[in-house]
């Protein structure tokens, strides 16, 4: 096993248009999370699923955002009608829940860039 | 909600030398885990030590260590004999029994050769 994977890792996009990311999680992990990453500041959180069932989601999260993870295993994140607060790098981790020290691994991120 | 805080926005240290990164955090928890998280350029985050509120001893991974102080809020992570490669943006994170970190703003390592 090789890590949590994300792809794509960059995407371009125009206003307006419709952008799905997926995520693979470790394949065991069964709690996935979304952070969104704008530049020079920290991650935050989005939303968070624990196998299928999605549990929370950030204020952050609008309407136009949808995240899903048919069956527990990888998770995809949509956002539609894209606006130009979109631009963030998009990360993914995965965790097992019964983990002692409650690690989140993460994923090499989306980098979304819109014009 | 849970804040953590990162003061200082870029630190710079020459290779083998020590720096240290502050962090302090807001919770009315009394249980939680709190880490420092290492995102070289382009690359993903990877965890570099984490710390059991519970736990009065300072955690330690190899040239990494912590001075975690429960009482004043505070966590600062020491890098020693700093390295080429500790170059990255670090982050200071809280967790505690409910499902996400939150990340402090990061502070940026430059290692001067």
């Amino acid at each position: 096993d090789t890590g949590v994977s994300q792809d794509p890792r960059h995407k371009i996009t125009k206003r307006g248009q419709n952008v799905t990311f997926r995520c693979d999680p470790i394949s065991e992990h069964n709690r996935l999370y979304w952070y969104r990453q704008t530049l020079g500041q920290g991650p935050e959180f989005l939303t968070y699923f624990q196998n299928e069932a999605q549990l929370e989601k950030s204020r952050l999260l609008s309407d136009r955002f949808s995240a899903e993870r048919p069956k527990g295993s990888f998770s995809t994140l949509e956002i539609q009608r894209t606006e130009q607060g979109d631009s963030a790098m998009y990360l993914c981790a995965s965790s097992f829940r019964l983990a002692e020290h409650y690690e989140q691994f993460f994923g090499p991120g989306t980098r979304l860039t819109v014009l | 909600a849970q804040t953590v805080t990162q003061s200082q926005p870029e630190m710079s240290v020459q290779e083998a030398e020590t720096v240290t990164l502050s962090c302090t955090y807001d919770t009315s928890e009394s249980d939680y885990y709190l880490f420092w998280y290492k995102q070289p350029p382009s690359r993903q985050m990877i965890l570099v030590i984490r710390q059991e509120a519970y736990k009065q001893q300072n955690a330690t991974e190899n040239r990494f260590s912590v001075n975690f102080q429960k009482a004043a809020k505070s966590f600062s992570l020491k890098i020693s004999d700093s390295q080429l490669g500790d170059a990255a943006m670090y982050f200071c994170a809280y967790w505690n029994d409910d499902y996400k970190l939150s990340f402090g703003a990061g502070t940026t390592v430059t290692v001067r050769a």
